[in-house]
Parts: C-alpha cells; structure tokens; sequence
C-alpha cells in the first residue's frame, strides 16, 4: 500500500552529534515538508520541498538542514544536535491534487522520536 | 501574522456531543482541515471544508464560516477511542497549511 515512512522511529543521541533522520514516500507526490511538535506547541513546519533538490525554509528552520535528491526520499540533518532539538519529527507528502479533498490534504509518517541528551 | 486559535484542553463524557472550535487569521484561505492525532502518532485526516456550511461524515461534522474566520468539529456520540488531539490547520494563499496547537479532548466514562 502507498505510504510514508519514517527512519530511525526512536533515537537517543548526545549534545554535539550529528543525526540524519531519513523519509521516504510511495505516494508519488512532489510536496514534502519536515515538522517538529513538541508538547502544547502543535506543529511547526522545518523544512519543505515542491519538487526534486527544491528547498525552502520553514518556521524554524535553524539548526536543521534538508536533502532532496529523489522524489520518494527527503531527508533532515541535525549537524550538531543540541538538547533543545529534543522532540517527535514528523515527515508528511502532498500533492496539489492529493487526498479526498483534493487539495494539498498532507500525509504524515509514524514520526520519529528524537532526544538529545 | 497567521494564527489559528483552538482550545487547548476540553473534557466530555462518552455518549455525549463536544464541539470543538476554531478561528483563523490567515494571508488568504484556500481551505481548512481537522486532522485527529493520537498521542504519540500521526495526526490522520478526518475533514475537509472549502465552502461555507456544514460538512458531515458519519459520528463527526465540520462547519466553516469564512466571513467570520470560524470553524468547528462537532464530534456525537462520543467514544472512549476518540481521546485524542485535534488539529486545526488552514491553507493559505500559498497553499501552505498553517496548523493550530490542537485541542486535547478527554473522554471521560
């Protein structure tokens, strides 16, 4: 079935290291976006990508970095990881012409449970 | 700025109807969301409205008024599975979605 994963789906990690956090999508859309919630906050949107090595910052895109060389693949870097990073990553797809509404509706991965210790 | 304003917390009782609200101040509109996320999962979605009115699917209708900024989920007959957080998230003239913080329903026997 299409779908959106996400890899590692949990990771401990220490102050200075580096992460990658890999997402990858059978839907065959072009829209990928990275988010982090953290408690209370909701969702706030990293990094995004409209279509192969297209990239564009988000709300809080400091400290973060993102690769999109394929359309199924879209990954995020944390080049020195600090523990206020701490928090559930999520990866979601879209398509302008995606889902039931028919209109930008996005997919989300199980998510990725980051701490940095 | 963009804000979406929902409820952070509200408690109901299993059997019985929550509506759950939402108003919005967005650069454009171009449709609005509620997505139900439980805890430690991915928010999933469960509506859509463009237009003005009342959209409803099964157990849950969704209702948006764009003049006034204002949308809510009506949620009846209320189950114990329906503790979860619920998402409000608009899009925008740029068809990004801007979410709210989400309001944490709890059901309570």
């Amino acid at each position: 079935d299409a779908d959106v994963t996400q890899t590692p789906r949990n990771r401990i990690t220490k102050t200075g290291k580096r992460i990658m956090l890999e997402c990858s999508q059978t839907k065959g859309h072009d829209r990928m976006y990275w988010y982090r919630q953290d408690p209370g906050l909701g969702l706030r949107l990293i990094y995004y990508s409209f279509d192969v090595k297209d990239i564009n910052k988000g709300e809080i895109s400091d400290g973060y970095s993102v690769s999109r060389q394929a359309q199924a693949k879209f990954s995020l870097s944390l080049e020195s990881a600090i523990p206020n990073q701490t928090a559930l990553y999520f990866c979601a797809t879209s398509d302008l012409t995606s889902g039931r509404a028919g209109n930008n509706e996005q997919f989300f991965g199980p998510g990725t449970r980051l701490t940095v210790l | 700025g963009q804000n979406i304003d929902q409820p952070t917390e509200m408690t109901a009782t299993e059997g019985a109807i929550v509506q759950i609200n939402c108003t919005y101040q967005t650069s454009g509109f171009n449709g609005l969301f509620w997505y139900q996320q439980h805890a430690g999962e991915a928010p999933t979605f469960l509506s859509y409205n463009v237009l003005d009115g009342l959209e409803e699917k099964g157990r849950f209708s969704s209702f948006l008024s764009r003049s006034k900024g204002y949308s809510y989920l009506l949620l009846k007959e209320l189950q114990m599975k329906d503790s979860a957080s619920y998402l409000c998230a608009v899009t925008d003239s740029n068809y990004q979605l801007i979410w709210g913080a989400g309001t944490k329903l709890i059901i309570k026997p």
